[in-house]
């Protein structure tokens, strides 16, 4: 079946350091998602993205749609404490039948 | 996300005791699911629902079944529950296939 490849899986950064993570993929997606979980909730969505090539930015979060369609990245910049987490990105096949692949997520941990 | 309620929040139980978890949503949304989280293997499908009168097996439905009392309802139950199910388990929803899933707060079960 599909399978998403998300690296890294963990990150120990700095505070105010910028942070990249990435998906990949052998199979085409037509949506690309990108997902926030906190300890003891349920991931929550940061930002969808649904053409090849678009760029899209939520605060200091930004994700792009892949051209070839099989890949994504999310930028965090000037990370702060408060973007610990696990981030998962998640990609959306096409068809109406078609169920969300989550990859298996970046742990992300921020040093004040 | 308020508008997906999981029950029980955690569980703790023995070794074949049949256990139950509920979900319900108030997005009006037809799709549901239920993944398990485990350290490292990010969140696995254990079964969707399209419909009421439509129940799907996702990669890992062994030794899981659900039901989908109403639009707004899907519950998960484990029939005779060993440990290796012990995990965190996600309820979620979403308009359709390919599209963004709106995840409840998870249920933490432990099975001794």
């Amino acid at each position: 079946g599909q399978q998403l490849n998300q690296s890294p899986q963990s990150m120990f950064i700095q505070e105010g350091e910028d942070v990249s993570m990435n998906c990949t993929s052998s199979s085409i997606f037509n949506t690309w998602l990108w997902y926030k979980q906190e300890p003891g909730e349920g991931p929550v969505l940061l930002i969808a993205l649904y053409k090849a090539g678009e760029l899209t930015s939520n605060g200091r979060l930004t994700a792009q749609f892949g051209i070839t369609r099989k890949d994504s990245f999310l930028n965090i910049s000037a990370s702060i404490p408060s973007d610990v987490g696990i981030y998962f990105c998640a990609g959306g096949p096409g068809g109406s039948q078609g169920n969300l692949i989550f990859g298996k997520g970046t742990k992300l941990s921020v040093k004040p | 996300d308020a508008d997906v309620t999981q029950t029980p929040r955690n569980r703790i139980t023995k070794t074949g005791k049949r256990i139950m978890l509920e979900c319900s949503q108030t997005k009006g949304h037809d799709r549901m699911y239920w993944y398990r989280q485990d350290p490292g293997l990010g969140l696995r499908l254990i079964y969707y629902s399209f419909d009421v009168k439509d129940i799907n097996k996702g990669e890992i439905s062994d030794g899981y079944s659900v039901s989908r009392q109403a639009q707004a309802k899907f519950s998960l139950s484990l029939e005779s529950a060993i440990p290796n199910q012990t995990a965190l388990y996600f309820c979620a929803t979403s308009l359709g296939g390919g599209q963004p899933q709106h995840f409840g707060d998870g249920t933490r079960l432990s099975i001794l």
